[in-house]
C-alpha cells in the first residue's frame, strides 16, 4: 500500500545532542511538509517542499532544519534540541500544494 | 485572514449516540475544507474532504460532514458513536499551499 512512513516512531536524545527524524514515502507527492505537535494541540507547521523548493515558515527556529534529497524522503535536524522540543513530529505529504494532506504515524521525540 | 475554528474542546458521547462537531471557517472565496482524526499516538488521518460541489460530503468510517455556506461551517456528523471513534478531530482548511487546522475536538465516548 502506498503510504508515509515515519522513523524512528520513538527518539530520545539529550539536551544539545543533534537528532534526525526521516520520512518516506511511497506515494511520489511532489509537497512534504514537517509537522511539530505538542500535547493536546493542533499541529504546528515547521516548513515543506515543493519538489525541491524549500519554504520555511517565520516562526520556526533556526535550530530546525530539513532536506530532501529525493522524492521519496525528507529529514528533519534539530541541531540543539531544547526541553521544549519534545514534541511529535508529524510528516506529510499532498500530489497538490493545498490539497488533501497524508500523514505518516509520526515520531515521538523525547529530551533528556 | 483565513482561518478555521472548533468550538468545544471537549464532547462526550455516549456509545450507540449520535455525535457532532462544529467546525466553522473565516475564507473569503469557497474554501476547501477537511476532517482529520488522531487516535492517540498516531498520526492524522483523513476522513473527508469538501472542494465544490455536493455540500453534503461522505467520508470513510460512517461520517458526512455538510458545507453551510451561511453559516460558515463545515460540521462532522455521525449517526451512532463506536467506542472506537474516541480520538481527537481536527478541522482544516486550505491556506495558500499549506492547511490552517482548528484546535482540535476531543471525543470521549461512554459505554
Amino acid at each position: 500500500d502506498a503510504m508515509v512512513i515515519q522513523n524512528p516512531r520513538y527518539q530520545v536524545t539529550q539536551f544539545g545532542k543533534p537528532v534526525t527524524l526521516s520520512c518516506s514515502q511511497t506515494l511520489n507527492h511532489n509537497v512534504m511538509y514537517w509537522y511539530q505537535q505538542k500535547s493536546s494541540q493542533a499541529p504546528k507547521l515547521l516548513f515543506h517542499y515543493y519538489d525541491k523548493d524549500f519554504n520555511n515558515e517565520a516562526d520556526t527556529p533556526d535550530n530546525f532544519q530539513s532536506r530532501r534529497p529525493n522524492t521519496s524522503f525528507c529529514f528533519l535536524d534539530i541541531r540543539s534540541p531544547g526541553l521544549g522540543d519534545a514534541a511529535m513530529y508529524l510528516c506529510a505529504t499532498s500530489r497538490v500544494a493545498g490539497r488533501e494532506q497524508y500523514f505518516g504515524p509520526g515520531t515521538r521525540l523525547t529530551v533528556t | 485572514a483565513q482561518s478555521v475554528t472548533q468550538p468545544d474542546i471537549h464532547i462526550t458521547v455516549s456509545e450507540g449516540a449520535s455525535l457532532e462537531l462544529r467546525c466553522n471557517y473565516s475564507y473569503g472565496a469557497t474554501p476547501y475544507l477537511f476532517w482529520y482524526v488522531q487516535s492517540p499516538g498516531q498520526g492524522l488521518q483523513l476522513l473527508l474532504k469538501y472542494f465544490s460541489g455536493d455540500t453534503l460530503v461522505q467520508g470513510i468510517k460512517g461520517f458526512e460532514a455538510e458545507f453551510k455556506r451561511s453559516q460558515s461551517s463545515f460540521n462532522l456528523r455521525k449517526p451512532s458513536v463506536h467506542w472506537s471513534d474516541a480520538a481527537e478531530y481536527f478541522c482544516a482548511g486550505r491556506a495558500g499551499n499549506k492547511l490552517t487546522f482548528g484546535g482540535g475536538t476531543r471525543v470521549l465516548v461512554k459505554p
